[in-house]
């Protein structure tokens, strides 16, 4: 139990393009879910928070114009990376939790997609 | 400021070999602590800890957590080469999780 699938696994993209990233629970309702991004070698970077049916809140310093991420549902969110640049260039994670918030309980993770920006 | 702070950052052990990793943390409103093993892709869950001095085991793994001294060990036995990964600990707190660097884990045949 508790799946969470990403897709795209890796993407290509040209600079000033959009993509868009979609982040699924397979098996429970996801009241909450997390975008992270990770460099290599670096630990996990919270990017944003997104509650069903309400706005993300975002982390300090990530720009919610370039990172827009919608949660239409209770299984799916999606995380768009708008105008993208090579400085976009990242591992992107989301995860999911029943709990609303997090509630500091367990997060279950997507396997990550991989943006390569040209 | 809220911090979570793994050690070591790396260790290289030989296959067989019993390994303790450490994490201490500085949070305030402490719900839980999270162990994730990580290897080439996304986090893998692998204990949530709440109350102090109760271990968790699952195989090989256990871990257990003080809440007085505010920290938390994973224990690893009889380690094999598929233990070798980047372990991460986070601490949730009301809204987030807080992350550690991670300690990468590496096991020699």
């Amino acid at each position: 139990g508790a799946v969470v699938s990403q897709h795209p696994s890796w993407v290509i993209c040209k600079s000033g393009t959009s993509v868009k990233i979609e982040c699924r629970s397979l098996d429970f309702q996801a009241t909450t879910m997390f975008w992270y991004r990770q460099f290599p070698k670096q630990s996990l970077m919270l990017m944003a928070t997104s509650n069903e049916g309400s706005k993300a809140t975002y982390e300090q310093g990530v720009e919610k114009d370039k990172f827009l991420i919608n949660h239409a549902s209770l299984t799916l969110s999606t995380l768009t990376v708008t105008s993208a640049h090579p400085e976009d260039s990242s591992f992107y994670i989301c995860s999911a939790s029943p709990i609303p918030q997090g509630n500091g309980g367990e997060q279950y993770f997507g396997p990550g997609t991989r943006l390569t920006v040209t | 400021e809220d911090k979570v702070v793994q050690s070591p950052l790396s260790l290289v052990v030989h296959e067989g070999d019993t390994v303790t990793l450490n994490c201490s943390y500085e949070v305030t409103n402490f719900r839980s602590l999270l162990w994730y093993k990580q290897e080439k892709k996304a986090p893998t869950f692998l204990f949530m800890l709440t109350s102090s001095g109760i271990e968790k085991k699952s195989g090989r793994l256990s871990s257990i957590l003080d809440k007085k001294e505010l920290f938390s060990i994973l224990n690893i036995t009889a380690t094999q080469t598929g233990d070798s990964a980047v372990y991460l600990c986070a601490v949730g707190s009301n809204y987030q999780l807080i992350w550690g660097a991670g300690t990468k884990l590496i096991i020699k045949p």
